[in-house]
């Protein structure tokens, strides 16, 4: 499984752009990306996902460079009640046996001030 | 679409007691589901690997006659703690995908539930 590495932590005030880069130098081919966003004493929850290039849905954009080794989430315009852990994953949707085994790391604490 | 539920949200128990964690797919069916533990200030942890009508996969570590699970259906599964002591008391979350996908879901994506909180006294 490809390990992943993020920024421990960072802060951000509410109306800024933030851009949350994760290195995942071994990512396989069948690998997909995935972003996640957890509150405390709560599940995560899907923010978006992507394989290659850029995505982008109603509440973030993903941007994947074509060498795949790295993935940059960013969340535009945020407010107070983004300031979450999110966690980056890479994991093969055709693994063996079904479902896709994701590897947590150690996320990022991301902290929006006024 | 894409609703995973838990019940019950929080339970408090005594040493020594077993305890039951139900994981539902509410919207769509689940052939594969994931049973995690989480420990205060920490990341997930997989713990193991369930899908329908056949055994579960432990990570390495996991007791499996400590934790039971069981995936009987499309839309069911449970964790069972087996003479729960305080050491394992945490937050116990499952999550859910569906590899043939369909109208609401994607592929390849996990949807979560809300998590358990387990206290063992």
């Amino acid at each position: 499984l490809a390990k992943t590495t993020q920024p421990i932590s960072m802060d951000s005030y509410e109306g800024q752009e933030v851009n949350i880069t994760c290195s995942h130098n071994n990512i396989a081919t069948n690998d997909y990306i995935t972003w996640y966003q957890q509150f405390p004493s709560q599940g995560p929850r899907f923010i978006i996902q992507g394989y290659k290039t850029k995505v982008t849905n109603e509440v973030a954009s993903l941007f994947i460079p074509a060498d795949r080794k790295s993935s940059t989430l960013s969340l535009p315009r945020v407010s107070l009640s983004d300031t979450a852990v999110y966690y980056c994953l890479v994991g093969d949707p055709l693994l063996t046996g079904g479902g896709n085994k994701l590897t947590f790391g150690t996320g990022t604490q991301l902290k929006v001030e006024l | 679409g894409a609703v995973v539920s838990q019940h019950p949200s929080r339970v408090i128990c005594k040493s020594g007691t077993s305890v039951k964690i139900e994981c539902r797919s509410l919207d769509f069916q689940a052939t594969t589901m994931f049973w995690y533990r989480q420990f205060p200030k920490q990341s997930l942890m997989l713990m193991a690997t369930s899908n329908e009508g056949s055994k579960a996969t432990y990570e390495q570590g996991v007791e499996k006659d400590k934790f039971l699970i069981n995936h009987a259906s499309l839309t069911l599964s449970t964790l069972t703690v087996t003479s729960a002591h305080p050491e394992d008391s945490s937050f116990y979350i499952c999550s859910a995908s569906n590899l043939g996908g369909g109208l609401t879901i994607s592929t390849d994506t996990q949807y979560f539930g809300p998590g358990t909180r387990l206290t063992v006294l």
